[in-house]
This record gives C-alpha cells, sequence and structure tokens, in this order.
C-alpha cells in the first residue's frame, strides 16, 4: 500500500511570505503529526491532529498551523515566513492514537526560506 | 519535560566491526521506544520498536535493542556492519498510559548518531 505522500518535496519561499505544506497519511491511518527536522535543533514535534481535531501541539509560535480534513489529509501552514524555518518538514501518520502502533514518516517537505 | 540522549554524535566502523548506539531517555512512565534510520537521501524509516513483553527487540537488517528499565537505557546493537549501515540513527520514545489520557503521545527523538561504515 502506498506510504505517508507529502507534497511538494521542495519549497524556496522569501521571508514574510507564508506556505502551505500537505500531508496524506497511509490509507486508513487517523492520525498524523507533523515535525521539523533542522541540523541544529534535530527532530522537533509540531502538532498532531487526530480525527480533524487537534491533540497534541508542540512549542512552536503561533504562525505555525494546521489541519485535518475529514479524509485525513492534514495541511499544515507557516505564514510570515522567517529565514529560520528553513527545515525540512516530516509528516508521520499512525493507525489509531490510542494504541501504541508506531508512526511511519514521508519523505519530507525541504523549505528554504530566503 | 521528557528528553532523549544518544551519546555518540558520530561513529565511525570498518565493515565487520560490532556496533553498539547508546539511548537514554528521561521518563518515569510507562514509555514506547523506537530506533529510526535516515539513509542518506531518505526518509525516516523503522529499524525496531519496543511496546511490552520481551526488552530485546530486533528489528531489520539485523538490528537488535535491548530495553532496560532500571537503566532508562534502549541501546542499539548490531554484530556486524555493513557499509550500506551508513546512515543516521534516531532514538525515540512516546510516553503512554495516564500522562498522554491513554494515548501513545507523540514522538521526542534524540539528536541522532551518525554512523560512517568504512569499506
Amino acid at each position: 500500500k502506498a506510504g505517508v505522500t507529502q507534497t511538494p518535496r521542495y519549497l524556496i519561499k522569501t521571508r514574510g511570505q507564508q506556505v502551505t505544506l500537505s500531508c496524506s497519511p497511509i490509507s486508513g491511518h487517523r492520525s498524523v503529526s507533523w515535525y521539523q527536522q533542522t541540523p541544529g535543533q534535530g527532530l522537533q514535534f509540531l502538532f498532531e491532529y487526530f480525527s480533524e481535531t487537534q491533540r497534541n501541539k508542540g512549542n512552536f509560535p503561533g504562525r505555525f498551523s494546521g489541519r485535518q480534513f475529514s479524509n485525513s489529509r492534514s495541511e499544515m501552514n507557516v505564514s510570515t515566513l522567517e529565514l529560520g524555518d528553513s527545515a525540512l518538514y516530516l509528516c508521520a501518520s499512525s493507525l489509531d492514537r490510542d494504541k501504541p502502533y508506531g508512526y511511519t514518516f514521508g519523505s519530507g517537505t525541504r523549505l528554504t526560506v530566503v | 519535560a521528557q528528553s532523549v540522549s544518544q551519546h555518540n554524535h558520530h561513529v565511525i566502523l570498518s565493515e565487520a566491526a560490532s556496533l553498539e548506539l547508546g539511548c537514554n531517555y528521561s521518563y518515569g512512565g510507562t514509555v514506547n521506544l523506537f530506533w529510526y534510520v535516515q539513509y542518506p537521501g531518505q526518509h525516516l524509516q523503522l529499524l525496531l520498536k519496543y511496546f511490552s513483553g520481551d526488552p530485546l527487540v530486533k528489528g531489520i537488517k539485523g538490528f537488535e535493542a535491548e530495553f532496560i528499565k532500571s537503566k532508562f537505557s534502549f541501546n542499539l546493537r548490531k554484530p556486524s556492519v555493513q557499509w550500506s549501515d551508513t546512515a543516521e540513527y534516531f532514538c525515540a520514545v512516546t510516553g503512554s498510559g495516564a500522562f498522554y489520557g491513554g494515548s501513545q503521545g507523540n514522538l521526542i527523538f534524540g539528536k541522532g548518531t551518525k554512523l560512517s561504515v568504512k569499506p
């Protein structure tokens, strides 16, 4: 079956712009999480959605937001981009949040802010 | 706050050498433990996971890890590495049970260990 699909793979944006990233989870997976990966900070949790509700949020400013649709697809949005937002953004899906099934990751979206 | 420590930033080994990567976590409750691998230019892939039961867990590609609850550790091992094992390895933990209202919680990652295997 298809894995976690993230689009686009690469993005270049200018400071001050906003960006929307998309994630399609594995079919049947209802939990979608987002992570930011940078060389300095490593992998950091952004937020998690389950059944269209944000269930958990990491320590990121309000410029970072997300949502989940009824088909479990998720989007994350970053407004007023800063140079420090340049990172690999990873989406992970899980079958069911209430049991420890673990997470499957997508290939990520590489965002460069210039 | 929970944290995960990976002791080695960069490990360099020759082919056929044995590997052990350290991982310690700071959380006293029930945990789920993972090792992920990221090959150059590729996405994170699950190597192995521990949820409960036998503390010695076997994963893909000959990797195994041992959960030692008293030491809050989940070290990754492989008896004989190959050049193709060159990658970055991440230890991660989720809490479970009452702390997260019964759910599995989000992954907390260590900073990663880069493994370079010389042919």
